[in-house]
């Protein structure tokens, strides 16, 4: 069975621009999870979406959204890309939200300049 | 404040010899997990622990949980180099969204 699967990998970008990042999770799991990993530092949360609805938003700005489509998958999107931004994107698949493992996938680099 | 502590946050350590990571955390939890993170690469599962007093091991490593306490701990038997990596603690804590991250323990197992 496939597991969690991002594209694209790697990605630049300059200031300003905007950007899309996929997700599809493990075959059966209705929730999503996006964090992003700061290098050097732990992942940090920034959504959940269980069954097309967001059930939990990390401390981010407006500047990052995201959604979940009918088949699970999940797109995230960031505008206005700051230097901060640059980081590894990770999304992550559970069975359901809250009390489940979850599998991670195997992230987007992104990288703004 | 919501918080998970890491120590130590560096770990320089030989073959053969036995170490410990710790992680706290700062309220209640439903569960709490064990990840492992090579370079570049994304985070691979090692452990869950549902309840206090569990206990998983799996070849070199064992973790363990203390709820009352807030703590887990995962022990690293007779080190080999394959184990060098950086191994993140999260906790599933009530009254958060998402899990939240320890900063992480760079080991590296020297030969």
């Amino acid at each position: 069975d496939a597991g969690v699967t991002q594209s694209p990998t790697h990605l630049i970008k300059t200031r300003g621009q905007h950007v899309t990042l996929r997700c599809s999770p493990i075959s059966g799991h209705k929730s999503v999870s996006w964090y992003q990993q700061v290098l050097g530092q732990g992942p940090q949360f920034i959504f959940q979406y269980y069954e097309k609805e967001e059930r939990g938003r990390g401390n981010f700005p407006d500047r990052f959204s995201a959604r979940q489509f009918p088949n699970y998958s999940s797109e995230l999107n960031v505008n206005a890309l700051l230097l901060g931004d640059s980081a590894l994107y990770l999304c992550a698949s559970s069975s359901e939200p809250y009390k489940n493992e979850q599998f991670f996938g195997p992230g987007t680099r992104l990288t703004v300049l | 404040e919501l918080k998970v502590e890491q120590n130590p946050l560096f770990l320089s350590m030989q073959e053969g010899k036995n170490y410990t990571i710790y992680c706290n955390y700062s309220t209640t939890s439903d569960r709490l997990y064990w990840y492992r993170q090579d370079p570049g690469k994304s985070l691979e599962s090692l452990f869950v622990l549902l309840s206090n007093g569990a206990v998983k091991q799996e070849g070199r490593l064992m973790a363990s949980l203390d709820t009352k306490a807030r703590l887990s701990t995962l022990h690293i038997t007779a080190a080999v180099h394959d184990l060098s990596a950086t191994y993140f603690c999260a906790v599933d804590m009530v009254g958060a969204d998402g899990l939240t991250f320890g900063k992480g323990t760079h080991l590296i197992i020297q030969p």
